[in-house]
C-alpha cells in the first residue's frame, strides 16, 4: 500500500525539549509538506521540501526545524523556541506541480505538558 | 490579498439534505481550487478540484460551482448522508507548485441520521 506514515500518532513533551516527528512515503514523490492544523485555523505551512537535500519555509517556521536526507523522509523537529507548539502536525508530498494533489498523512497530535 | 475566506464555521444538515460551503478570495491570480475532506482523527483527502474555465464541476454527489466574477466558489453536496460528516477544507491557488495552496479555515459538516 503506498502512503504517507507519520510517527508517533500521539506525542507529550515537557517545555523546553525539542521533538522530532517522523515522516515516510512510499509514493515516490519529489515535493514533501509539514503543515499545522490548529481548531477553526485550517491548515499552515511550515516547511517544504521540493527535492532532496533542499527545504523551504513555508508561512509558520519559526520554531521548527526539518532535513531532507532521503527522498522518502522528511522529519520535522519542534525546537523549544516554538511559543504554542500544542497542534496536530500533519506531513503530506504530492508529485509536483500545481494541481499536484496532496496526499497526506494520518498526522501527529503533540502536546506540551 | 493571499486569503481564502470559508463559511460557515459548521453546518449541520439533516440526513438527505444539500449541504452548501462557501469560499471567497481575493487574488486574481489563482487558478486552481480544490476541495479536501478529512475525517476525525485522519489528514484530509482530495474531494474535488475545478479550474475558472468552467463554472461547474460534478463528481456524483459533490458539486463544485464556481464563480469568476464574484471570486467564489461552493461545494454543494447532495443528498448528504452520515458519512459525509467531516471538515472540509476549500483551498485556491496560482502559479507554482503545491507550497502556493491557501487554505480555507474549515467547516465541520454534521449529518444527522
Amino acid at each position: 500500500d503506498g502512503g504517507i506514515t507519520q510517527s508517533p500518532k500521539y506525542l507529550f513533551r515537557k517545555e523546553g525539549q525539542n521533538v522530532t516527528l517522523s515522516c515516510e512515503q512510499n509514493l515516490n514523490h519529489d515535493a514533501m509538506y509539514w503543515y499545522r492544523q490548529d481548531p477553526g485555523q485550517g491548515l499552515r505551512l511550515i516547511y517544504y521540501s521540493q527535492i532532496v537535500n533542499d527545504f523551504q519555509k513555508g508561512d509558520i517556521a519559526e520554531g521548527y526545524s526539518v532535513s531532507r536526507e532521503k527522498k522518502e523522509s522528511f522529519p520535522l523537529t519542534v525546537t523549544s523556541a516554538q511559543k504554542n507548539p500544542t497542534a496536530f502536525y500533519l506531513c503530506a508530498s504530492s508529485d509536483g506541480g500545481q494541481t499536484g494533489e496532496l496526499f497526506f498523512g494520518e498526522g501527529s497530535r503533540l502536546t506540551v505538558l | 490579498q493571499q486569503q481564502v475566506k470559508q463559511s460557515p464555521q459548521s453546518l449541520i444538515v439533516q440526513k438527505g439534505g444539500i449541504s452548501i460551503i462557501n469560499c471567497a478570495y481575493e487574488n486574481t491570480a489563482f487558478d486552481y481550487f480544490p476541495w479536501y475532506q478529512q475525517f476525525p482523527g485522519k489528514g484530509p483527502a482530495l474531494l474535488i478540484a475545478i479550474r475558472p474555465d468552467v463554472s461547474e464541476k460534478k463528481e456524483g454527489r459533490f458539486t463544485i460551482s464556481f464563480n469568476k466574477s464574484a471570486k467564489q466558489f461552493s461545494l454543494h453536496i447532495m443528498d448528504s448522508q452520515p458519512g459525509d460528516s467531516a471538515t472540509y477544507f476549500c483551498a485556491a491557488s496560482g502559479q507554482g507548485g503545491s507550497e502556493k495552496l491557501v487554505f480555507g479555515k474549515g467547516t465541520k459538516l454534521t449529518v444527522n441520521p
